[in-house]
């Protein structure tokens, strides 16, 4: 069964990046019928795409955040990530990691980690 | 503002049906059959519940349906049990640019 696990730090200070991997098990990253994505809600607000990054690298963003964001992949550790630059209270979100079918079936999700964006 | 139109809150009893509405343009739902909907309780993740407009992943009861006309994509769940009440979120194709967005969720209360 494939589960997705995200990590990284809970706490960010303003205009740092955030880095937050997520670690895919019980199945290989590196399938070609699937693409990985980033999903973030805000605490009592709906949820927001970030971005989808493909195994061979090829990525995807949200039009508004792209100018911040980088997902990356590492096939060998089968895990992929994300980096949100110039942070500020308004990103602070529980962000979530899934496994995607292009363009809009994303199932399973991680669990989901809070990031607070606070000096 | 999400790019997607749902009613802040729908409510029904137990065994009654409802219909939870996702609008937005013909650049997304209107444009592709690609809209998913997903449940969420609180505290927890997303759960995929339909895909694809009207398609079921496999586990999923069968009370749950998805449609759509012109710009507007509909969920149904019909039976309402207790364990429904949940927050739904539809999420549609956008094209070759802006590819994903979500709506802004509804809160389903079971009475």
């Amino acid at each position: 069964q494939l589960q997705l696990q995200e990590s990284g730090p809970g706490l960010v200070k303003p205009s740092e990046t955030l880095s937050l991997t997520c670690t895919v098990s019980g199945g290989s990253i590196s399938s070609s019928s699937y693409y990985w994505g980033w999903i973030r809600q805000p605490p009592g607000k709906g949820l927001e795409w970030i971005g989808s990054i493909y195994y061979s690298g090829s990525t995807y963003y949200n039009p508004s955040l792209k100018s911040r964001v980088t997902i990356s992949v590492d096939t060998s550790k089968n895990q992929f990530s994300l980096r949100l630059g110039s942070v500020t209270a308004a990103d602070t979100a529980v962000f979530y990691c899934a496994r995607l079918t292009w363009p809009t079936w994303f199932d399973p999700w991680g669990q989901g980690t809070l990031v607070t964006v606070s000096s | 503002q999400s790019a997607l139109t749902q009613p802040a809150s729908v409510s029904g009893s137990p065994g009654q049906s409802i219909t939870i509405s996702c609008t937005g343009t013909s650049s997304d739902v209107g444009g592709y059959n690609y809209v998913s909907w997903y449940q969420q309780h609180p505290g927890k993740a997303p759960k995929l519940m339909i895909y694809d407009v009207s398609k079921r992943p496999s586990g999923v009861s069968n009370r749950f349906s998805g449609s759509k006309s012109g710009n507007t994509a509909s969920l149904t769940i019909s039976g309402l049990q207790a364990e429904d009440e949940a927050e739904y979120c539809c999420c549609s194709y956008a094209g070759s640019s802006t590819y994903v967005v979500f709506g802004g969720g509804t809160k389903l209360t079971v009475l």
